[in-house]
């Protein structure tokens, strides 16, 4: 079965400033998609970015972006210039090809100080 | 509507009372998933519809949780003669096609029981 983790249960930036957040999974699988949501004290489960395994290039969304490290099974997060808006769970997710269920590594809490 | 609206938003009930939990997806999404996030943990997949194959039901965490889905709209999710340990919030997403299109996600329905 396939395994998310995220080492870093709590995270703190100063705003303006650069963080990167840990997540490595577990698969034999070659082909598959992983995903960073964050998650505001709201509850909602926003999409941040997502990466297809296949595509070499790193994804980016404006100031987030992913060091996608296919042969050591890892996929950070990085944050450039934080904001207050920010602060959130955020959660690093993995899914196969196919219709299967999102893999959720346990989160990781970012605290953004002013 | 706009986006993957639960109800109620949070549910109170008592140790053995049963309890249903309500989720309208997003219009058009063929793919509707249920996930169980119980405090300070990740997201524990229950079960999954897409479209009109069998659901898959191989994370519901005992017989006392059942879900139905009514052809691509309206999910509930049924927890029967409740237990402490079932306090928890209560994630519905849907999607397109599957997980490797975006699943957006409702605000989840907070469930506790006493």
């Amino acid at each position: 079965a396939q395994t998310v983790t995220q080492s870093q249960p709590e995270m703190s930036v100063q705003e303006a400033e650069t963080v990167t957040l840990s997540c490595t999974y577990d698969t034999s699988e070659s082909d598959y998609y992983l995903f960073w949501y964050k998650q505001p004290p709201s509850r909602q489960m926003i999409l941040v970015i997502r990466q297809e395994a296949y595509k070499q290039q790193n994804a980016t969304e404006n100031r987030f972006s992913v060091n996608f490290q296919k042969a050591a099974k890892s996929f950070s997060l990085k944050i450039s210039d934080s904001q207050l808006g920010d602060a959130a769970m955020y959660f690093c997710a993995y899914s196969n090809s196919g219709n299967t269920p999102l893999v959720f590594g346990k989160g990781t809490r970012l605290s953004v100080i002013a | 509507g706009a986006g993957v609206s639960q109800s109620p938003s949070n549910k109170v009930t008592e140790k053995g009372k049963d309890v249903e939990l309500r989720c309208d997806p997003i219009s058009g999404h063929t793919a509707l998933y249920w996930y169980r996030q119980r405090l300070g943990q990740g997201l524990e997949f229950l079960i999954y519809f897409q479209g009109n194959s069998a659901p898959d039901k191989s994370g519901l965490p005992s017989d006392r949780f059942s879900a139905e889905r009514t052809g691509e709209s309206v999910s509930t999710l049924t927890i029967q003669r409740t237990q402490q340990e079932d306090s928890a919030v209560y994630l519905c997403a849907s999607s397109i096609q599957g997980q490797n299109t975006e699943a957006f996600f409702g605000q989840g329905t907070r469930l506790t029981v006493v």
